[in-house]
């Protein structure tokens, strides 16, 4: 079956730009997460949706990140008016609850870079 | 979230058992003891998870100490498709709202030598 997808696997954008990355969960995982990985860095989570609700935003590193979830299936996460810090693999993850299985399943990620 | 701490590196030679340690002395008893590996360039896969007894599945081994404040991750004969980052993560299992949220270290990077 699909496994957790993400788009675009490579975004390049200018410093100040707004831009949107996509994540696709396997379906029927109704808790997904977001997290990055900057260069050398380990991952840092984000935020975790459980439906379309998102219990715990955390992890977001400013007022510039936001994330939506719709239908409780696709996920986007934005970020405005980009920094070269925000560079980044960025990772999203789903997995099935209600069960005491609970293996997070990665996509390939997005890679983003600010010029 | 209670701490784990691996060593940086370790390097093994193509079909002989690899033995990664990972410290947790701060782990509580609803934590429950997760690895992740990440290939290069791609995202973390799961590997295995454990409480209080030792785990096998078709990857791995997983063998927990009594005290629980350590774990070794055992591959039992390394390929050099197994060379990658090893996450040993410790994820509470008393519910709340950031249930199943992991916390990564910075891992072990485990070379495999043909």
């Amino acid at each position: 079956g699909a496994g957790v997808s993400q788009s675009p696997s490579n975004k390049v954008t200018e410093k100040g730009k707004d831009v949107e990355l996509r994540c696709d969960p396997i379906s029927g995982h109704t808790a997904l997460y977001w997290y990055r990985q900057s260069l050398g860095q380990g991952l840092e989570f984000l935020i975790y949706f459980q439906g379309n609700s998102a219990p715990d935003k955390s992890g977001l590193p400013s007022d510039r990140f936001s994330a939506e979830r719709t239908g409780g299936s696709v996920s986007t996460l934005t970020i405005q008016r980009t920094q070269q810090e925000d560079s980044a693999v960025y990772l999203c993850a789903s997995r099935i609850t209600g069960t005491t299985y609970n293996e997070q399943f990665f996509g390939p990620g997005t890679r983003l870079t600010v010029l | 979230d209670a701490k784990t701490t691996q060593p940086n590196s370790m390097e093994s030679n193509e079909e002989e058992p690899v033995h990664l340690p990972c410290n947790h002395s701060t782990i509580s008893g609803t934590d429950y003891i997760h690895w992740y590996r990440q290939l290069p360039s791609q995202g973390p896969e799961y590997v295995i998870h454990g409480l209080t007894s030792n785990v096998n599945n078709r990857m791995a081994s997983l063998a927990i100490a009594e005290d629980r404040k350590s774990s070794t991750l055992i591959l039992h004969r390394a390929t050099l498709r197994d060379a990658a980052v090893y996450y040993c993560i410790l994820r509470s299992g008393a519910g709340g709202t950031s249930y199943g949220k992991l916390t990564f270290g910075q891992g072990t990077i485990l070379t495999v030598h043909p």
